[in-house]
């Protein structure tokens, strides 16, 4: 099935720093959303990517979907300590248009003040 | 947007026993699942939960242990069946209705002694 492979598990940061986590699909992708779960709190929709290789931004934080459409991430621009939780990829398959995310495991950030 | 309310928000049962949870959306939605997030892990999807009809559900869950109920397109119930140790985790309702954002619940932390 479908696998989904997200790193890194873990990223420490100082504040001001920047930050990039990776994900990586095993089969071609329709579209690909990007998640923000704060501890203690559940995932909350960041965007969705849809065309080959298209870059979106919101203020500090750049998300690119791969040429392929098999891979993205997540670049977030000078970090503040707002930016703390696990950071989640989930991708549709190809051909794919409802609501079935495949999650990858998550990369959890900290942001040391 | 879609708000999720699901009940209980935790609870803690003993082994052998069942829990129902519940999920209720403030709209109407086309689509609603459930998904199983165990402590540090990412969201791993159990089913979708069909109006009227039988769930369908994901490899490795069945429906002896997880009945679904989805009596309308606002609602839905989630029930964890002879529950064992391994069932502690946080069962997360969704919903999409389009075209981009999938929504989440706030989660029911669920323990078992």
């Amino acid at each position: 099935g479908q696998q989904v492979m997200q790193i890194p598990q873990y990223q420490h940061v100082q504040e001001g720093e920047d930050f990039t986590t990776y994900c990586n699909s095993s089969t071609t992708l329709s579209n690909i959303q990007w998640y923000k779960q704060r501890p203690g709190g559940h995932p909350v929709f960041l965007i969705q990517l849809v065309k080959s290789g298209e870059v979106k931004k919101q203020k500090r934080l750049t998300f690119q979907f791969g040429e392929a459409k098999k891979n993205s991430s997540l670049h977030i621009t000078a970090t503040q300590t707002t930016d703390v939780g696990t950071y989640f990829c989930a991708g549709r398959a190809g051909g794919t248009s409802y609501g079935k995310l495949t999650f990858g495991q998550g990369t959890i950030l900290t942001v040391h003040p | 947007s879609a708000v999720i309310s699901q009940k209980p928000s935790r609870d803690i049962c003993q082994r052998g026993t069942s829990l129902t949870i519940q999920c209720q959306v403030d709209s109407q939605v086309t689509m609603m699942f459930w998904y199983r997030q165990q402590p540090g892990q990412s969201l791993t999807l159990i089913a979708t939960a069909n109006q009227g009809s039988e769930a369908t559900y994901e490899s490795g869950f069945v429906i002896d242990k997880f009945p679904i109920s989805r009596p309308n397109l606002t609602f839905s119930t989630l029930t964890v069946s002879n529950m064992s140790p391994e069932d502690s985790s946080i069962y997360l309702c969704s919903v999409w209705s389009g075209p981009y954002e999938q929504y989440f619940g706030p989660g029911t932390r669920l323990t078992v002694t």
